[in-house]
């Protein structure tokens, strides 16, 4: 089976901390990316990394940044939370290319919640 | 840009009922088209999927064919079931090699018995 694992399900961080969103996958994927998803709004794209140490913004990128030193592994920052940072933290990855092969496979959300 | 548009929810239907929830897009080029399903509590799962015009996707009785001539993508169930409850996400993969996926805004089902 195919998996995306996020390191927490559940966080709850103070304002002005610095917070760090895991995400591991185990299908040699080369596309990771993460979401944030809020009600009314959908899905809406923060970074997505095409490749180790190689990273694009995506629509909402502001006080966030990413790392990916690993092929597997894509962290999302907070760099300094906030209360409007509260969100449900999607991550997923899939295979470059157009059609069905970009299927993406989605991690079961870190719900972050800054106080 | 490309876009993705879902019909406002949430819906609210009895079980055994037909289910339609609407999804127009808009995009250059040729994109692939897919209905994702977000059960509670847990992330995102593909339903079904649709890669060029006229292609009819399937899963678990759920159907959705791609229109490019109205620009849609709606998904369809005959008869629904509790067990469907769920937020369905409508969403694009643009003509560009990098993977991105365009969501809708999301559609919440809710099916009594």
């Amino acid at each position: 089976d195919v998996k995306v694992t996020q390191s927490s399900r559940y966080l709850v961080k103070r304002t002005g901390e610095k917070v760090f969103l895991e995400c591991v996958q185990d299908m040699d994927h080369e596309n990771m990316f993460w979401y944030r998803q809020d009600p009314g709004l959908g899905l809406r794209l923060i970074y997505f990394s095409y490749d180790v140490k190689m990273k694009e913004k995506g629509d909402i990128p502001e006080g966030y940044s990413v790392s990916r030193e690993k092929k597997e592994r894509f962290s999302l920052i907070l760099e300094s939370a906030s209360t409007n940072q509260t969100s449900m933290y999607l991550c997923a990855s899939s295979e470059p290319g157009t059609g069905s092969r970009t299927e993406a496979f989605f991690g079961q959300g870190t719900r972050l919640t800054v106080v | 840009g490309d876009s993705v548009t879902q019909m406002e929810g949430p819906v609210t239907l009895s079980e055994e009922a037909f289910l339609t929830i609407n999804c127009t897009y808009t995009a250059t080029g040729y994109p692939s088209l897919f209905w994702y399903v977000q059960y509670p509590g847990e992330g995102l799962q593909l339903l079904l999927k649709a890669t060029k015009a006229d292609d009819k996707g399937s899963n678990k009785g759920f159907e959705a064919t791609y229109r490019k001539e109205t620009t849609s993508f709606h998904l369809e169930k005959g008869s629904v079931q509790v067990s469907d409850s769920a937020v369905y996400f409508c969403a694009l993969s643009g003509s560009s090699n990098t993977g991105k996926l365009i969501f809708g805004q999301g559609t919440t089902l809710q099916v009594k018995p």
